[in-house]
Order: C-alpha cells, then structure tokens, then sequence
C-alpha cells in the first residue's frame, strides 16, 4: 500500500523560510512525477508544484514561482518543498501527490503551514 | 491561470441524482482529456473519483460519473447516498507542466 507522510510544517514568521518533507513508502518512487498541492484553511486547493521522476523538469505556480523550490532525494524516497519569502497567504495545509499518468491519486495527510507574526 | 468555475454548493435528497459542472477555457478543460474530481470529507485528504475525464479508479463507486462538453466538465453522482456529502474539486492538465483546480462545491445530502 502505497504511503506519503508530510513532515516540516509549522509557525514561521512572514519572510522567514520553512523545507517541506514528504516521505513514501512502497512504490517506485523514481518512475512518477510527484506534486505538490495546498489548500487554504476553510477554501479551495491550489496546485503548487511538480516534479518529474528523473528530476530533469520543475514546474511551479504563478503565486509561489521564484519563492519555492521542488526537488527529490532518491536515494531516501523523499520529495522536498522548500518555501522562502513566505507570506501570510502561503498559509495553509500542504499536500504531496502522485497518480500515474497526470492526475493526483495518492495523497499524504497533509502539513500545516502558518505564516504569522 | 485562473481557478476553474464550479457551483459553490449542490443537493439532493437521498436516491437523486445531482450534477457538478466544471467550467474552463479552450487552454485548459477544452484543450486536453484530462479533468479528474476528488472528493474531499472535512479533515480528510482529497480522493481521486474521476481520472481522465470519464475514468473510475479501482473502488470508487459506479454511481460517480464524468463527462465533458466542449469547455465544461461535469461529475454526476447518481443515487445519491449520505456519505457522498462532501465537498468536490475538478481538476485540469493546462499544458506546460501546469495545473488548475476548480473552486469547489459543496454537495449536501437533505
């Protein structure tokens, strides 16, 4: 069963940076591009990033693009956001997800990010 | 890219069936086959319901289906039951590596 747990989250002050972990368990980890999905307390998700699994290709979003940094570990299964610059609309749960093919079928339980002073 | 436009609240009573539309571009839902929907209980991870538009992953319920005209999606739920009460987001492929999620709807079971 495949298994994604997010790890990093927390209260950071607004500039200030945090670095996201999502760790997996029991899938070929390097075969499928991983993302990177948050969603705003009491609103909508927000796709945020993707990588590819050979980790040639980043993508981000508009909101965040010179701001965060996607990247891979694969010799540790891991899948890294790191947030700089952050702002009080950074603020929310983030997700890692993969599917197959270009949707999100597996997801983590989420991390929570505060932007506060 | 801006969020897709769905109905920010749908019902039903048990037995019904209910329609969520899913309205985007030519760019982005009407450009590519490849809307999924997840469904979402509060506190929970998103579920994947719908792939590629009109496919069914391994166990979601065949009461859960996907169409697309032109640039609207759709996910109808057919024999509505109490657990469906949850909110559901469409989702979108939009080219270069980029996607777009809908604004949500928030299905109630009367």
């Amino acid at each position: 069963e495949v298994q994604l747990l997010e790890s990093g989250g927390g209260l950071v002050q607004p500039g200030g940076s945090l670095r996201l972990s999502c760790a997996d368990s029991g899938f070929a980890f390097d075969l499928y591009a991983m993302n990177w999905v948050r969603q705003t307390p009491g609103k909508g998700l927000e796709w945020v990033s993707t990588i590819s699994g050979r980790a040639d290709s980043t993508y981000y979003a508009d909101s965040v693009k010179g701001r965060f940094s996607i990247s891979r570990d694969k010799s540790k299964n891991t899948l890294f956001l790191q947030l700089n610059s952050l702002r009080a609309d950074d603020t929310a749960v983030y997700y890692c997800a993969y599917g197959d093919r270009r949707y999100f079928q597996h997801w983590g339980q989420g991390t929570l990010v505060t932007v506060s002073s | 890219q801006s969020a897709l436009t769905q109905p920010a609240s749908v019902s039903g009573s048990p037995g019904q069936s209910i329609t969520i539309s899913c309205t985007g571009t030519s760019s982005d839902v009407g450009s590519y086959n490849l809307v999924s929907w997840y469904q979402q209980h509060p506190g929970k991870a998103p579920k994947l319901m719908i792939y590629e538009g009109t496919k069914r992953p391994s166990g979601v319920s065949n009461r859960f289906s996907g169409s697309k005209s032109v640039d609207t999606a759709s996910l109808t739920i057919s024999g509505l039951q109490a657990e469906d009460e949850a909110d559901y987001y469409c989702c979108t492929y939009a080219s270069s590596g980029i996607y777009v999620f809908g604004t949500g709807t928030k299905v109630t079971v009367l």
